[in-house]
């Protein structure tokens, strides 16, 4: 029982690196999604995706950047880190077609010098 | 623009009491409604799910109850004890790809 799995849960870089946050979920959801977690800001929402070649932008989608490619996997790639994105990264995914309930992973906490 | 609001932003309450959190949101034509709790440094752990036909899902000492004509929803703890203490987030799902947040309340339940 998987569920949702997001790699690394820790993760610091330099300004300027590049890096790939992994999520993965093994419940034949059609629906992922990146948020972060910023004190004060609650969750928001970076991009989400409906089906496997299908993504769009959330709210806050500038500097990041998703594919999906397989319906188990959806990664987010910070292409040039910034001390902005210093946050906690959450993957979800739904079953549209079922109950719509939104299945977390455990998160990943990244740093940005 | 659809939002989620949370209040209070942070709650205390002496232990055995019985709480209310309220969400609300500013779309009737919500898909689901869900809360979720978070405790510090951890990620989240669903409560209940509330389908838009339904108006009430209840979990133990949980109740959550959902008026789309309002635009509210409660999640009622009864018999609050410490281990309840966290931050309870609703989720309402406007469709099923714009997934908005509330912001949180945060719990504090004294001993």
């Amino acid at each position: 029982n998987a569920g949702v799995t997001q790699t690394p849960k820790f993760q610091v870089l330099k300004t300027g690196q590049s890096m790939t946050l992994q999520c993965a979920q093994d419940m034949n959801h059609e629906y992922m999604s990146w948020y972060r977690q910023d004190p004060g800001m609650g969750l928001r929402l970076i991009h989400y995706s409906v089906g496997a070649g299908i993504t769009d932008q959330g709210e806050v989608p500038n500097g990041y950047n998703v594919s999906r490619s397989t319906t188990e996997d959806f990664p987010l790639r910070l292409l040039s880190a910034a001390p902005s994105q210093t946050s906690v990264y959450f993957c979800a995914s739904s079953n549209r077609q079922g109950s719509g309930e939104l299945f977390f992973g455990e998160g990943s906490r990244l740093t940005v010098l | 623009k659809q939002e989620v609001t949370q209040i209070p932003a942070a709650l205390s309450v002496p232990e055995g009491e019985n709480l209310v959190l309220n969400c609300s949101f500013t779309d009737s034509a919500i898909y689901n409604l869900q809360w979720f709790r978070q405790d510090p440094g951890k990620g989240l752990t669903s409560l209940l799910l509330i389908q838009s036909s339904q108006r009430e899902q209840t979990s133990g000492r949980l109740n959550a109850s959902l008026d789309k004509s309002s635009g509210r929803s409660t999640l009622y703890i009864a018999a609050s004890q410490p281990g309840d203490s966290a931050t309870y987030l609703c989720v309402n799902f406007f469709t099923t790809d714009k997934i908005i947040f509330g912001k949180g309340t945060r719990l504090h339940i004294l001993p």
